[in-house]
């Protein structure tokens, strides 16, 4: 059975201060992966998807950036955080190429900003 | 654009009975794939069910069933004898064909539902 773990479970920093936030799948293959963010009490917004190692693609522009470095692990990360990236943060899979395919969420990561 | 709209912001049913949560969509592909997931208070996010939009029939999984109304654009979501433990946010979310790799959900902004005994 695959499992997809998230850490940390929650983050409380500094503006200004670096972040990184990650997520591991495993028991698949090549999964698609994907970043979301929810504001507070909000909708989930995506923010990054990667089909392969190496290759990740932003959705929206938020001071964030990504990163692929292996096959079963997606990264999150900024060096300055702003009050702005308050939020839940939720990191997803899927299988390849199948376009009617439900995303599995991890449990997410809640970071404070402040 | 795409563009998912749930209009209704929270819900109270008591225990054992039967609720509908509406969902709206807008779409320009022909093709599309319509899901609601919900939300659990620990933030975990779980999967419900799915409806293809080449598919007639609802789709029924369980105690959940869809009312899909491909003319009205509506997706809406239906939760027969209520359990306490359905208490959740659910959202509703659209997938467009055209969205290939990216696998792009575009979701509502979810309707709280609080099941009373």
């Amino acid at each position: 059975a695959q499992t997809i773990h998230q850490w940390p479970v929650a983050e409380i920093k500094a503006v200004g201060s670096p972040l990184s936030l990650g997520c591991t799948i495993k028991g698949k293959s090549s999964p698609n992966l994907y970043w979301y963010w929810q504001a507070t009490g909000g909708t989930l917004q995506q923010l990054f998807y990667s089909i392969t190692v190496g290759q990740v693609e932003s959705v929206v522009q938020l001071n964030l950036s990504a990163s692929r470095p292996k096959d079963d692990q997606f990264i999150l990360s900024t060096e300055k955080l702003l009050l702005s990236h308050s939020g839940f943060y939720l990191c997803a899979w899927s299988h390849r190429e199948i376009s009617n395919e439900r995303l599995f969420f991890g449990h997410g990561t809640k970071l404070s900003v402040l | 654009a795409q563009k998912v709209t749930q209009t209704q912001t929270s819900i109270s049913v008591v225990e054992k009975t039967t609720v509908t949560m509406d969902c709206v969509y807008e779409t320009r592909d022909s093709s599309y794939f319509l899901f609601w997931y919900k939300q659990t208070a620990s933030g975990e996010i779980v999967f419900l069910i799915r409806q293809d939009s080449y598919k007639k029939e609802n789709a029924t999984v369980g105690h959940y069933s869809l009312n899909f109304q491909k003319p009205k654009s509506s997706i809406g979501l239906i939760i027969t004898a209520t359990q306490i433990e359905d208490s959740a946010v659910y959202f509703c979310a659209m997938r467009e064909v055209g969205a290939g790799n990216t696998g792009k959900l575009i979701f509502g902004l979810g309707t709280t539902l609080q099941v009373q005994p």
